[in-house]
């Protein structure tokens, strides 16, 4: 199975900054790489398919980099409705699997 | 809008079975497969396998071999995912999720994401 580890597994932040969350792969996936957020309660929700791609309706201030074993998530400037976990995960094969997520949190 | 509502939560003995609905409102709304995925504190999101309701075809994670059995009902649009043997460690929201392919070119290769996820269902393993 396809290892993915993010980093870092927490941080905290404040509105208006500048967030990048980083997802390794334990062998290349290419760009077979999809971003989720998800909030208390709730379930994921995409935000960014194929490493860079965003998803219909999800604010431009989220953008996606990578290929091969290295990618990342940004947010341009971090709003209050974005505090929550971000997960990454990969379907470059079976069986998908995803990190074990980022929680973003108000300093 | 697309949505997925699941079965409601719930509490299983060790060594039963459990067996989660996930309904699809809207017609043709399972075009590809339907993933689940589950939820545990202790092992975040776990992917578990994916049905194609049309076909029946499964694909499932070695882990629940055995174990988990997805099926569909195409003619009211829903899909099951069954679990046995449970034991405390199987304690977990359990999600399914649709299955969306990209294109990011016309010719391109496709991508695969899960885009419209079920609310999940709770389901606690206690004696």
């Amino acid at each position: 199975d396809i290892q993915m580890t993010q980093s870092p597994s927490s941080l905290s932040a404040s509105v208006g900054d500048r967030v990048t969350i980083t997802c390794r792969a334990s062998q290349n996936i290419n760009t077979y790489l999809n971003w989720y957020q998800q909030k208390p309660g709730k379930a994921p929700k995409l935000l960014i398919y194929a490493a860079s791609s965003l998803q219909s309706g999800v604010p431009s201030r989220f953008s996606g980099g990578g290929s091969g074993t290295d990618f990342t998530l940004t947010i341009s400037s971090l709003q209050p409705e974005d505090f929550a976990t971000f997960y990454c995960q990969q379907s470059y094969s079976s069986p998908w699997t995803f990190g074990q997520g980022t929680k973003v949190e108000i300093k | 809008q697309a949505q997925l509502v699941q079965s409601g939560a719930e509490v299983k003995k060790p060594g039963t079975s459990v067996k989660v609905s996930c309904k699809a409102s809207g017609n043709s709304f399972f075009v590809n497969y339907v993933h689940w995925v589950r939820q545990t504190p202790g092992q975040g999101l776990e992917w578990m396998g994916r049905i194609n309701p049309n076909s029946g075809d499964t694909n499932y994670a070695q882990k629940f071999q055995g174990r988990v059995t997805m099926t569909g009902d195409t003619s009211i649009n829903t899909v099951y995912m069954e679990l046995t043997r449970l034991t405390s460690d199987d304690t977990a929201i359990y999600f399914c999720a649709r299955d969306k392919r990209f294109r990011l070119t016309v010719a391109g290769t496709f991508y695969y994401a899960m885009d419209v996820w079920g609310q999940g269902t709770t389901v606690t393993v206690s004696s």
